[in-house]
């Protein structure tokens, strides 16, 4: 298995509304990203997890919770989110050579 | 500060050979990375070089200069599906990804 998954693919919620993010791999990667990507731009890295620890926080919102429950889990739990919080949502691993196909968010 | 300078746009033409340059700027250097994106997909993995020199796989090439903080993509035999953005990342020292704002590559026939 050498492939990132994210689910869901696409997910429209509204500013009040609670979800989560999934992202998966079982290469064995001990390294996880979060990143945030606008149109026309490139990622901009959000958290990364190193052994399961949040090891880096790029000062985001506290709307945006990561939880690392497994060395093959990270989620991104949602809540109160902006309209301009609306992008693609990617997970990578090791080094970021392995991106997965991303969570397209558009918060109404 | 830490700077990637990549062009914004590039037009070429089917069955020829295009070369995306970049060059960086960063706080120690863990190599350099290069990532193929079509509209609204995520990134793809072309390449990483660590080492002076030209890295080949298949169509395409990546080399780098860490003296001259520069690298260059070079794809060859370009088919219409090569149309993407791609984007140049440099490793500083605390291993992160510092991203240049990508080319837009746009194949014609």
């Amino acid at each position: 298995d050498t492939e990132v998954t994210q689910t869901p693919k696409h997910l429209v919620m509204g500013m009040t509304n609670k979800k989560s993010l999934k992202c998966e791999q079982h290469m064995g990667h001990r390294a996880m990203y979060w990143y945030k990507q606008k149109a026309k731009k490139p990622p901009e890295l959000m958290f990364v997890y190193s052994y399961e620890k949040l090891s880096i926080n790029e000062s985001v919102p506290s709307r945006f919770s990561p939880e690392c429950p497994n060395s093959s889990l990270l989620n991104l739990h949602l809540h109160a989110l902006q309209p301009e919080d609306s992008a693609l949502y990617l997970c990578a691993s090791e080094y970021e050579q392995y991106f997965g196909p991303g969570t397209r968010l558009t918060v109404t | 500060g830490q700077n990637i300078d990549q062009p914004t746009e590039m037009t070429a033409t089917e069955g020829a050979i295009v070369q995306i340059n970049c060059t960086y700027q960063t706080s120690g250097f863990n190599g350099l990375f290069w990532y193929q994106q079509h509209a609204g997909e995520a990134p793809t993995f072309l390449s990483y070089n660590v080492l002076d020199g030209l890295e080949e796989k298949g169509r395409f090439s990546s080399f780098l200069s860490r003296s001259k903080g520069y690298s260059y993509l070079l794809l060859k035999e370009l088919q219409m599906k090569d149309s993407a953005s791609y984007l140049c990342a440099a490793m500083d020292s605390n291993y992160q990804l510092i991203w240049g704002a990508g080319t837009k590559l746009i194949i014609k026939p």
